[in-house]
């Protein structure tokens, strides 16, 4: 799962700031999944994108909360004014073709909020 | 809702043993179920995966059991190695829809020496 790189590696941000995180999917992958994980807690679907388009966004916080995945670079996941239940490790994962099956994650990014 | 449900929490074996994980699910629309593996700090990995239509499937130490009817999966590990201490998930998608993975809580296991 090298081949999915995510950054930062830890973010610290304060209440009330943006976290920016990034992730470039595997060359040749064009389908991007962002998962949480709470601490002690499997993994929870956010959403899901193609290039330039969201697929499914159920599993994403109705506010404070959007993903982008431009036709260049890589996908963003932005979390405005966070709070500190925002504190979690955010994964995301590519796939060559649509579907969770051969997909693979990146390292993940861990967020704290202080 | 809790759609994917894994047991135990967590687990010891001793290193040669065998160690088991079940999954139960309850969307009769899933049919794929993979599990992965994971290390502290690090991303899962996909360890095995399997589809309805087979009732086991075996790689190397790894072998997951199916029961459809039962909606039950299982993993084993055989020969259990110190180097298997992760914590381990199972899963499962739809293929009809965005195919998102539901994850089960994780089990963690320890292998001693």
């Amino acid at each position: 799962n090298a081949g999915v790189m995510q950054n930062p590696r830890h973010l610290v941000r304060r209440r009330g700031q943006e976290a920016r995180l990034r992730c470039s999917p595997m060359k040749g992958h064009s389908h991007v999944y962002w998962y949480r994980q709470l601490p002690e807690e499997g993994l929870k679907f956010m959403v899901y994108l193609q290039k330039e388009n969201i697929i499914d966004e159920s599993g994403m916080p109705k506010e404070r909360f959007s993903a982008e995945f431009p036709k260049e670079g890589p996908s963003i996941l932005r979390i405005q004014q966070v709070v500190r239940g925002d504190s979690a490790a955010y994964f995301c994962a590519s796939s060559q073709r649509g579907g969770n099956t051969e997909a693979f994650f990146g390292q993940g990014t861990r967020l704290t909020v202080v | 809702q809790q759609q994917v449900k894994q047991s135990p929490q967590s687990l010891i074996v001793q290193k040669g043993g065998i160690s088991i994980i079940n999954c139960a699910y309850e969307n009769t629309a899933f049919d794929y179920f993979p599990w992965y593996q994971q290390f502290p700090g690090k991303g899962p990995a996909l360890l095995i995966a399997i589809r309805p239509d087979v009732s086991e499937k075996k790689e190397g130490r790894f072998t997951i059991s199916f029961n459809k009817s039962a909606k039950q999966f299982s993993l084993h590990i055989m020969d259990s190695q110190p180097g298997d201490s992760a914590t381990y998930f199972c899963a499962a998608a739809s293929q009809g829809g965005s195919e998102k993975l539901v994850f089960g809580k994780g089990t963690k296991l320890t292998v001693n020496p």
